[in-house]
């Protein structure tokens, strides 16, 4: 089964901008793994921020972007704010199988 | 709106079997275009995804858990079920179920520990 690497952490200044990366071990990421991207809050369910690469559902803040560089899926967040401090999961989808991330601890500082 | 809620027992003795319903309102699991499943996170780890299934009856399962685990479907009453066997400490977490299509949409999730 597949491994998904994202990075362990990342710290981004309020305003600012960061691009998180999910990447298997083997291959780059296609349209064909529909990469989602979903933000967890400590105590609170994940909540589906992207799916499908790039979609947005109407509770995603315009801020967050998500698309497909350099073989990783990437999530951008243009102007942070306090209330994104949170974990990100990606989670990219094969034939058999659904596999996480090890997800991103984002800090806004 | 859909929403999905599990329940089950809290605690599970080591060596006994794990067994959560998800219950679906708002939506069909007969609904095509949707997976359904369900997904665990034990405490302060990430996210694991256990095993999931079609509305036409096709069924996967992570290869790791797959010799204990079983995903079964009640479509009288819009309801799935996880059987988790020969359970140990490790197994404690917080189990979700979730639909994925178009996004995904989580259950609030679960607390079970495995524990004497």
């Amino acid at each position: 089964q597949a491994v998904v690497t994202q990075e362990p952490s990342l710290t981004v200044s309020p305003g600012g901008t960061v691009t998180l990366t999910c990447g298997p071990s083997t291959g780059a990421v296609t349209s064909g793994h529909y990469p989602y991207w979903f933000q967890q809050k400590p105590g609170q369910a994940p909540r589906t921020l992207i799916y499908d690469t790039s979609n947005k559902h109407s509770w995603t803040p315009a801020r967050f972007s998500g698309s497909l560089l350099g073989g990783k899926a990437a999530l951008t967040l243009s102007g942070a704010q306090p209330e994104d401090e949170a974990e990100y999961y990606c989670l990219l989808s094969y034939s058999d199988a659904r596999v996480f991330g090890g997800g991103t601890k984002l800090t806004v500082l | 709106q859909l929403q999905l809620q599990e329940s089950g027992p809290g605690l599970v003795k080591p060596s006994e079997t794990l067994s959560l319903t998800c219950t679906v309102s708002g939506g069909s699991i007969n609904s095509n275009n949707y997976y359904w499943g369900w997904i665990r996170q034990p405490p302060g780890k990430g996210l694991e995804w256990l095993g999931s299934f079609y509305y036409s009856g096709s069924t996967y399962y992570t290869p790791s858990l797959k010799s204990r685990l079983t995903i079964s479907v009640d479509t009288s009453k819009n309801q799935f079920t996880l059987k988790l066997k020969s359970v140990t400490a490790a197994d404690t977490a917080v189990y979700y179920c979730a639909r994925q299509g178009l996004g995904v949409v989580w259950g609030q999730g679960m607390l079970v520990t495995v524990s004497s």
